[in-house]
């Protein structure tokens, strides 16, 4: 079973430069998540969907990121314009979330983005 | 806000030494803590716990849970250098908009030398 895909793996830009990652969950997930992490840190949310629906976007920068998840499956978070601080590891995961949801996350191996 | 927080933030020990990583929690309507082992790339799930006082066990590792104590800790026996690694706790909240939000703690850099 194909695992939680992400695209590009490493993307180095100047800043004020825009910049997307793409993530393709594992097929059947209803949930997917966008978490940053920074180094020595654990990951923190951006943003959750539910199908289409963007259910938690409190901790999203709204004023330079956004997010998109087409048909309920794959998704795209873009950053613009990227700044320095901008510079760490997006993870995309998805999980199976019913009425006994289990909230065990599957993770891809994250984009790591440097900002120069 | 629900909060996570590790201790310790990181160990050094020898190869077949025993560790117990710790990890307590505060969130307003708990459903489930969840242990994740993290090297160069992915987290990878270790165990859900969602009841005190059952020990969930994997090979060498194992965990339990205290909801009345909110915390829970994370056992290593016979640590191989294989098992370093960031140990990752998480929790996940069951109310309203934020059912399946999980939270994490900033987690354990576990080095094991030879």
């Amino acid at each position: 079973e194909a695992g939680v895909v992400q695209s590009p793996r490493y993307k180095i830009i100047e800043k004020k430069q825009p910049v997307a990652f793409w993530c393709n969950p594992i097929s059947g997930h209803n949930t997917l998540y966008w978490y940053l992490q920074n180094l020595g840190q654990g990951p923190e949310l951006l943003i959750r969907y539910e199908n289409e629906e963007a259910v938690d976007d409190s901790q999203l920068p709204k004023d330079r990121f956004s997010a998109e998840r087409l048909k309920g499956v794959d998704s795209t978070l873009k950053i613009q314009p990227a700044e320095l601080g901008d510079s760490a590891v997006y993870l995309c995961a998805s999980s199976f979330l019913g009425s006994a949801g289990t909230g065990e996350l599957f993770f891809g191996e994250g984009s790591r983005l440097t900002v120069l | 806000e629900d909060k996570v927080v590790q201790s310790p933030l990181s160990l050094v020990v020898h190869e077949g030494d025993t560790v117990t990583l710790n990890c307590s929690y505060e969130v307003t309507n708990f459903r489930s803590l969840l242990w994740y082992k993290q090297e160069k790339k992915a987290p990878t799930f270790l165990f859900m716990l969602t009841s005190s006082g059952i020990e969930k066990k994997s090979g060498r590792l194992s965990s339990i849970l205290d909801k009345k104590e909110l915390f829970s800790i994370l056992n290593i026996t016979a640590t191989q250098t294989g098992d370093s690694a960031v140990y990752l706790c998480a929790v996940t909240n069951a109310g309203g908009t934020s059912y399946g939000k999980l939270t994490f703690g900033q987690g354990t850099i576990l080095t094991v030398h030879p």
